[in-house]
């Protein structure tokens, strides 16, 4: 168990439609990472917070959006999904010295 | 910037045999380096970390990997692999350098190890 929480696990939405997946980091970890894994682009990072601000961010689209709460929890918001945008998300805490933590992955399939 | 490239996409070896899984890397400075294992339909756990202390590593599950600037890789081994070895493996390199300091990781294409019984 890497203490990284995410849910949900698995989510079937409609092109078009908005989802939102949540990330709760260790205990102690004031980032959080959030990367897409999907067959034909492998692990790509999308964006990361630090203690809720925006402190980088990768190959992430303009539909997509995050933040990060006064808590820690993280929030991804996908936006006009679209077939394309079907993979496995994750989220991490930790910080580049250390490693990165990851959650089990929230399994989004767009139809 | 930061790169890695995993030579290998697949590597099958027999259970008993050794690993090796090899993984180069590009920085413009003492790079952060990693190796994640992720099993099917699992997230990804982390093996070992390299972070400019000893140049060998040792991990878990009995995986160790040495980090060689002169040859710019970072190779994983095991002396001998078990069935519960199969998986995916990903060489990682931190961004930790210039003004980002972001600490994002950079990740290689994958390894599938495959051992066959």
């Amino acid at each position: 168990d890497s203490g990284v929480t995410q849910t949900p696990k698995h989510l079937i939405t409609a092109t078009g439609q908005r989802v939102t997946l949540r990330c709760s980091p260790r205990s102690g970890d004031l980032s959080v990472y959030w990367y897409q894994q999907s067959l034909d682009q492998g692990l790509q990072f999308l964006i990361q917070y630090y203690n809720g601000e925006e402190r980088a961010k990768g190959n992430i689209l303009e539909r997509f959006s995050a933040q990060q709460f006064p808590d820690l929890h993280s929030e991804l918001n996908l936006s006009s999904l679209e077939l394309g945008d079907s993979a496995l998300y994750f989220c991490a805490s930790g910080g580049g010295l250390t490693g990165l933590y990851f959650g089990e992955g929230s399994w989004l399939t767009v139809v | 910037a930061q790169s890695v490239t995993q030579l290998d996409s697949h590597v099958s070896v027999s259970e008993g045999t050794p690993v090796l899984l090899r993984c180069n890397y590009s920085s413009s400075y003492s790079p952060s380096l990693f190796w994640y294992v992720q099993h099917p339909n699992k997230g990804l756990q982390l093996l070992l970390k390299y972070t400019s202390a000893a140049t060998l590593v040792k991990g878990i599950n009995g995986f160790e990997a040495e980090f060689k600037k002169s040859e710019t890789s970072f190779h994983l081994t095991k002396p001998s692999a078990h069935m519960s070895d199969a998986a995916e493996y990903f060489c990682v390199v931190s961004d930790l350098g210039g003004s980002g300091n972001t600490g994002k990781l950079i990740f290689g294409q994958g390894t599938t190890l495959q051992v066959k019984p």
